[in-house]
């Protein structure tokens, strides 16, 4: 079945540093892919959608600037957390829809951010 | 979207079967429910879906009402495994995403 992976896993990172991390579709092409963050003991909140080839939609409130998506292939989705502090600290999770409507979506594994 | 609501728990015996229910009052005639779980640290995963009849795959069965307004996720032999949150989502249109509620954390005791 289709496999979504994500890296890296766990990510610790000083504040003001920019923390990159993958989105891969493994088996079947992606031309969109979502982003969640999730809080601790908190639902998964849909941070944006990554279109390959053009620009990200973001969810209202999610800042751009920062939360930097680039969907430069059909596998590949990428999420920039730029300059990161410390309440950025949070599960990233990536997924990508296979384009039916009758489908079952794929998650990555998720990337647990901790900003130092 | 049309929104569902779960149980916030729900607590279950080991070897036992589960039966958590969602109520979609408000669904739409091309509203697909989905039914999701993530276990700690883990993203989520796929449990299964339907439109309009029942489904079983080798996770669980979903069981949706006549009317639709409702349906129940039903774990025929709960697991230590099966621990986790569940959550019950509508999707109406291919390609986008999951809009996620709080789901329902269960407990399987042993």
């Amino acid at each position: 079945g289709a496999v979504v992976s994500q890296h890296p896993s766990r990510v610790i990172c000083k504040s003001g540093t920019s923390v990159k991390i993958e989105c891969r579709s493994l088996d079947f092409q992606a031309t969109t892919m979502f982003w969640y963050r999730q809080f601790p003991k908190q639902s998964l909140m849909l941070m944006a959608t990554s279109n390959e080839g053009s620009k990200a939609t973001y969810e209202q409130g999610v800042e751009k600037d920062k939360f930097l998506i680039n969907h430069a292939s059909l596998t590949l989705s990428t999420l920039t957390v730029t300059s990161a502090h410390p309440e950025d600290s949070s599960f990233y999770i990536c997924s990508a829809p296979t384009g039916s409507i009758n489908e079952k979506l794929f998650f990555g594994s998720g990337t647990q951010l901790s900003v130092l | 979207d049309a929104k569902t609501t779960q149980p916030n728990s729900m607590e279950s015996n080991e070897e036992e079967p589960v039966h958590l229910p969602c109520n979609h009052s408000t669904i739409s005639g091309t509203d697909y429910i989905h039914w999701y779980r993530q276990l700690p640290s883990q993203g989520p995963e796929y449990v299964i879906h339907g439109l309009t009849s029942n489904v079983n795959n080798r996770m669980a069965s979903l069981a949706i009402a006549e009317d639709r307004k409702s349906s129940t996720l039903i774990l025929h032999r709960a697991t230590l495994r099966d621990a986790a949150v569940y959550y019950c989502i509508l999707r109406d249109q291919a390609g986008t995403a999951l809009i996620f509620g709080k789901g329902t954390t269960l407990s399987v005791s042993s």
